[in-house]
């Protein structure tokens, strides 16, 4: 049982590079939903979807595109890296928003832009 | 915007004692979810807890539980029998209900590093 698998685990970027992040889960979860981890600002929310072919921006979604063709995959992609997107990232997914409402998050991705 | 505040970055329990880790939230919303969630060196994000606004019974699972005063908008979690186990970083998480501003979107605090010695 995979649940949600992130790939790559590590990835240094260099400035102004481009990357995609990939994200899948194999539960046949409606939503899915990219966050970012940064010391002492917790987890934020950059983008999200609520099934395939809708996706909505979060708290912090400026410099990542997003979107979503099928259901078990949703991947994060970097246009133009740059070092204030150094971070660890983490895909997540969910069965449906209500009533079940618990998430279950990939192992996530330490990025480090140079 | 919602916003979830822990206000202790670090704490420090000792193995098999308890302590409580405190959680506050700023909603206008009234349907909406609380979570706790455990973050070990290992990364992986594990749900601890779960709480329904709507409930006004405190959830436990196990030798966790949580104070949730929606008055207050406080959702403090306290861990019984501390276990060498529990240490880890853990997040205060708030979801928006259906037909809410926040609908869908999940919003961490900054997180406690809880520490059990030996």
């Amino acid at each position: 049982n995979a649940g949600v698998t992130q790939t790559p685990k590590f990835q240094v970027l260099k400035t102004g590079q481009s990357m995609t992040l990939q994200c899948a889960q194999d539960m046949n979860h409606e939503y899915m939903s990219w966050y970012r981890q940064d010391p002492g600002m917790g987890l934020r929310l950059i983008h999200y979807s609520v099934g395939a072919g809708i996706t909505d921006q979060g708290e912090v979604p400026n410099g990542y595109n997003v979107s979503r063709s099928t259901t078990e995959d949703f991947p994060l992609r970097l246009l133009s890296a740059a070092p204030s997107q150094t971070s660890v990232y983490f895909c997540a997914s969910s069965p449906s928003l209500y009533p079940n409402t618990e998430a279950f998050f990939g192992q996530g991705t330490r990025l480090t832009v140079v | 915007a919602q916003t979830v505040t822990q206000s202790q970055p670090e704490m420090s329990v000792q193995e098999a004692e308890t302590v409580t880790l405190s959680c506050t939230y700023d909603t206008s919303e009234s349907n909406y979810y609380l979570f706790w969630y455990k973050q070990p060196p290992s990364r992986q994000m594990i749900l601890v807890i779960r709480q329904e606004a709507y409930k006004q019974q405190n959830a436990t699972e196990n030798r966790f539980s949580v104070n949730f005063q929606k008055a207050a908008k406080s959702f403090s979690l306290k861990i019984s029998d501390s276990q060498l186990g529990d240490t880890a970083m853990y997040f205060c998480a708030f979801l928006g209900g259906a037909g809410g501003t926040s609908y869908g979107k999940l919003t961490f605090g900054q997180g406690t590093i809880l520490t059990v010695h030996p």
